[in-house]
């Protein structure tokens, strides 16, 4: 199966800083595109999603949030944090078929 | 409006089962694949299943094999998680969630409001 490691599993940030999220495969998750998505998740709901094929955004997402890929690692970016941005994020695979989510990245106020 | 609704969880003894609903509006099942994904209490998700929307391929993360069945019933547009053999580590919050496209690997774009599944004496 392929793990994701996510970085950094919590972050304390302050109203307009720039935050940003690591991901890292096990093996190759690209092919034709990055199978890569990112998800935001609230207290007590579902996830949300952000971000898919590394740095595509899904309709309705603000465009503070940024996807790339560096070699094998894979970054969200929040360019200007918002209240309603303190959550918790995830990246997932979509390359294979037995999906995986990375640990989590938990966004808190400094 | 695409919807998923969920129903079915609850309380239920180490052993026991419990069959998980997930109710589609808006879309065909049959044109995308769905998935399960829960999380625990306190934790981060985890994929549990896939089903294509034929029902002619599915998927199981390996501590649910051999218990738990992925299934559809495209005549009432429903996705189903057949849990048998539940242990206190199944307890969590249990998400249906759509993959985009007709493809395998699209994202997760919708998602039902979740159902909390708990194991216990």
């Amino acid at each position: 199966d392929i793990q994701m490691t996510q970085s950094p599993s919590s972050l304390s940030a302050s109203v307009g800083d720039r935050v940003t999220i690591t991901c890292r495969a096990s093996q190759t998750i690209s092919s034709d595109k990055d199978y890569l998505n990112w998800y935001q998740q609230k207290p007590g709901k579902a996830p949300q999603l952000l971000i898919f094929a590394a740095s595509i955004l899904q309709s309705g997402v603000p465009s503070r949030f940024s996807g790339s890929r560096s070699g094998t690692d894979f970054t969200l970016t929040i360019s200007s944090l918002q209240p309603e941005d303190f959550a918790t994020y995830f990246c997932q695979q979509s390359y294979s078929v037995l999906r995986t989510f990375g640990q989590g990245t938990k966004v808190e106020i400094k | 409006e695409v919807l998923l609704v969920q129903s079915g969880g609850g309380l239920v003894q180490p052993g026991g089962s419990l069959r998980l609903s997930c109710a589609a509006s808006g879309f065909t099942l049959s044109g995308n694949w769905m998935s399960w994904v829960r999380q625990a209490p306190g934790e981060g998700l985890e994929w549990v299943a896939n089903i294509k929307g034929d029902g002619s391929e599915k998927y199981y993360v390996d501590s649910v094999k051999g218990r738990f069945t992925i299934s559809t019933d495209n005549a009432n547009n429903s996705l189903y998680l057949q849990t048998n053999s539940l242990r206190a580590e199944d307890t969590a919050v249990y998400y249906c969630a759509r993959a985009r496209g007709p493809g395998s690997q699209g994202p997760y774009d919708y998602w039902g409001q979740g159902t909390l599944v708990t194991v216990s004496s």
